[in-house]
């Protein structure tokens, strides 16, 4: 299996401040990187697909970027209701597998 | 608008058989694959498996002796199948598409939570 390491775990922001977090893909996985923000008791939504493509109805203060196996997902200017839980999801090879997720709380 | 909305039962005994339907409304239904995907209490996302309008599946390997994924082509509905369930299968579990065409799950079920308990 691809085992995605995502960091950092946890993190704590202001309103408008960026944040950066970051998945490694354990093997070369192209672009097959999406991002979800998941809310408590909500379903994961999705944010960017194909590692750096916004999806449909996502702000655009999200960003991702490929570097190698490297995969970021960028908040630029944090706002209240982004405060979840973030992860990151390889779609390259069955099984598909998740990251174990960014909690990003107040400071 | 596509929308996946779930269904099942939620409180299982030790050894019994979970079994959860989701039905598509919107969209396509042979243009995609159909997924389950579960999160135990507090902690991270496991992809469960999946399934084509034409009955071809790809399974977690973790899973694979004990999941059946199905689908109703007449309904538009997909559903899960896990034998011989233990506490350890204790989750939420959503029902997704998965678009190909972007690699990414797109659409998801509201989630149900099953409790394995004795």
């Amino acid at each position: 299996d691809i085992q995605m390491t995502q960091s950092p775990s946890s993190l704590s922001a202001s309103v408008g401040d960026r944040v950066t977090i970051t998945c490694r893909a354990s093997q070369s996985i192209n672009s097959y990187v999406s991002w979800f923000q998941q809310k408590a008791g909500q379903a994961p939504k999705l944010l960017i697909y194909s590692a750096s493509s916004l999806q449909s109805g996502a702000l655009s203060r999200f960003s991702g970027r490929k570097s190698g196996t490297d995969f970021t997902l960028t908040i630029s200017g944090l706002q209240p209701e982004d405060f979840a839980t973030y992860y990151c999801q390889q779609t390259y090879s069955h099984p598909f597998t998740f990251g174990p997720g960014t909690k990003v709380d107040v400071k | 608008q596509v929308q996946l909305q779930q269904w099942g039962a939620g409180l299982l005994k030790p050894s019994e058989t979970l079994s959860l339907t989701c039905g598509v409304y919107g969209g396509s239904f042979s243009a995609y694959y159909w997924t389950w995907v579960r999160q135990p209490p507090g902690k991270g996302l496991e992809w469960i498996g999946e399934i084509t309008h034409r009955r071809r599946t790809n399974y977690n390997p973790s899973l694979n002796s004990r999941v059946s994924i199905s689908v109703d082509t007449s309904k538009n509905q997909f559903s899960l199948r896990l034998s011989s369930v233990a506490a350890a299968d204790t989750a939420m579990y959503f029902c997704a598409r998965t678009n190909y065409g972007s690699g990414s799950l797109d659409h998801w079920g509201q989630g149900t939570l099953v409790i394995v308990s004795s």
